[in-house]
């Protein structure tokens, strides 16, 4: 079964970028879409885009001007920066597999999470 | 699209049904194949979302066939049969047929 590990730093400062990357276990990053979701905690879940294998990206209009995702295939990993945070962006980051459904990708496994605090 | 979970909350004796509804503020149906763009969740406290159902009914490979999910173009339900312990979870209903991806708010299941 593939997993999914999410890495990077777990504090963060307020208007720095938060860097996070996700490493797939078993090489099938070239055959699925790979998105980043967050949870703030004790709350809900809140999709923040997607990409592809080949680097085509969709993001969250709320969030698209500070977001920046990559894929590297090489590596099995794909990232995603998310500059000039603040306390809001304060969650559990999430990457997860998404299979093609003909319209947007359908996540259909999860990463265990990492959590993202920021504060000064 | 918006998602709007009912009830908040419920609490369910085990054994007995228990029934989540997720409304989207449009239609999630796409005419080109006939197919419900809407997922179901369950999040267990500490752990990712596990997907269940997709395509509104189509149970996940591995879940167990308690849990269904109905409904077309607006209106969902997902259903558990007769609830088990291990069943205490938070549900999450998610739409897929455009961007942004959104979801419910979440539904918390408790055991009455």
């Amino acid at each position: 079964q593939v997993q999914l590990q999410e890495s990077g730093p777990g504090l963060v400062k307020p208007s720095e970028t938060l860097s996070l990357a996700c490493t797939v276990s078993d090489g099938s990053i070239s055959s699925y879409y790979w998105s980043w979701i967050r949870q703030p905690p004790g709350k809900g879940l809140e999709w923040i885009g997607f990409i592809s294998y080949s680097g085509s990206t969709d993001y969250n209009p709320s969030l698209k001007s500070r977001v920046t995702m990559s894929v590297d295939t090489s590596k099995n990993q794909f990232s995603l920066r998310l500059s000039s945070v603040t306390a809001a962006d304060t969650a559990v980051y999430y990457c997860a597999r998404g299979r093609s459904s003909g319209r947007l990708p359908l996540s259909d496994f999860w990463g265990q999470g990492t959590l993202v605090t920021v504060s000064s | 699209i918006v998602m709007t979970q009912s009830p908040d909350s419920l609490a369910v004796s085990l054994g007995e049904r228990a029934t989540i509804n997720c409304k989207s503020s449009q239609s999630v149906l796409y005419s080109s194949n006939n197919k419900n763009y809407l997922t179901w969740y369950q999040q267990k406290p500490g752990q990712p979302p596990k997907l269940l159902i997709y395509w509104a009914s189509t149970r996940e490979s591995g879940v167990p066939d308690r849990f269904s999910g109905s409904g077309s173009g607006t209106d969902f339900t997902l259903t558990i049969s007769s609830l088990q312990a291990e069943d205490v979870a938070v549900y999450y209903c998610q739409q897929y047929y455009d961007t942004p991806n959104t979801f419910g708010q979440g539904t918390k299941l408790e055991i009455k």
